[in-house]
């Protein structure tokens, strides 16, 4: 039982290109959540998903989109990155949102120069 | 929406001394406030967590109380050592577009001095 997984650790890119990360948790959750983290402001939710194909937008979705085609996959994309995207990128998921508890991901490092 | 406050941003305290970490949140229909724990380098997790019809829990040297008429939740550390360095962070859930999520704190790191 692996928990909560993120590819890739460690990522950086150019102004302008692309990418997916990748979450794959194997505990069967139903919610899957993406989170950013900065210095001094905590992890701020980014989009989440309530179950296999849906996908809503959290505090901060500008310039990210995400997708959830399998239960135990959330993916997570930038289209066109930017610098203000360089953060710790973490991948969390729970249960039922009634069963409280969140795992999170070992976290992506992304640097976008 | 809900907005969660966390103080101090740093904390610095003496082996063995308590460690206090406060938080405040705004929306008064939230009802569970976990607290994480994070490592450098690491993954935040779950350390102890509270709901809104308990008053205080506590577990070995960490406590949490709530206090929902004043709307604020804190972290009690005793009998610190060394492993307690870390930042910490607290968290609100609340409700946003029909789902339930956690609102995050800033985050306090708490060095423990030797």
């Amino acid at each position: 039982n692996a928990g909560v997984t993120q590819t890739p650790k460690f990522r950086v890119l150019k102004t302008g290109q692309s990418m997916t990360l990748l979450c794959a948790q194997d505990m069967n959750h139903e919610y899957m959540y993406w989170y950013r983290q900065d210095p001094g402001m905590g992890l701020r939710l980014i989009h989440y998903s309530v179950g296999e194909g849906t996908t809503a937008k959290g505090e901060v979705p500008d310039g990210y989109n995400v997708s959830r085609l399998k239960k135990q996959n959330f993916l997570l994309g930038l289209e066109s990155a930017a610098p203000s995207q360089t953060s710790v990128y973490f991948c969390a998921s729970t249960l039922l949102a009634g069963l409280d508890t969140q795992y999170f991901g070992p976290g992506t490092r992304l640097t976008v120069l | 929406g809900e907005n969660v406050e966390q103080h101090p941003s740093t904390l610095s305290v003496q082996e063995g001394d308590s460690a206090v970490i406060k938080c405040t949140y705004s929306d008064s229909a939230s009802n569970y406030f976990p607290w994480y724990k994070q490592e450098l380098g690491k993954r935040p997790q779950l350390i102890i967590d509270i709901r809104s019809n308990v008053g205080e829990k506590k577990d070995q040297r960490i406590a949490v109380t709530l206090n929902k008429t004043a709307k604020h939740f804190s972290l009690h550390i005793t009998e610190t050592q060394p492993e307690d360095s870390a930042v910490y962070f607290c968290a609100a859930r609340s409700k946003l577009q029909g789902a339930q999520k956690l609102v995050f704190g800033q985050g306090t790191r708490l060095t423990i001095n030797p």
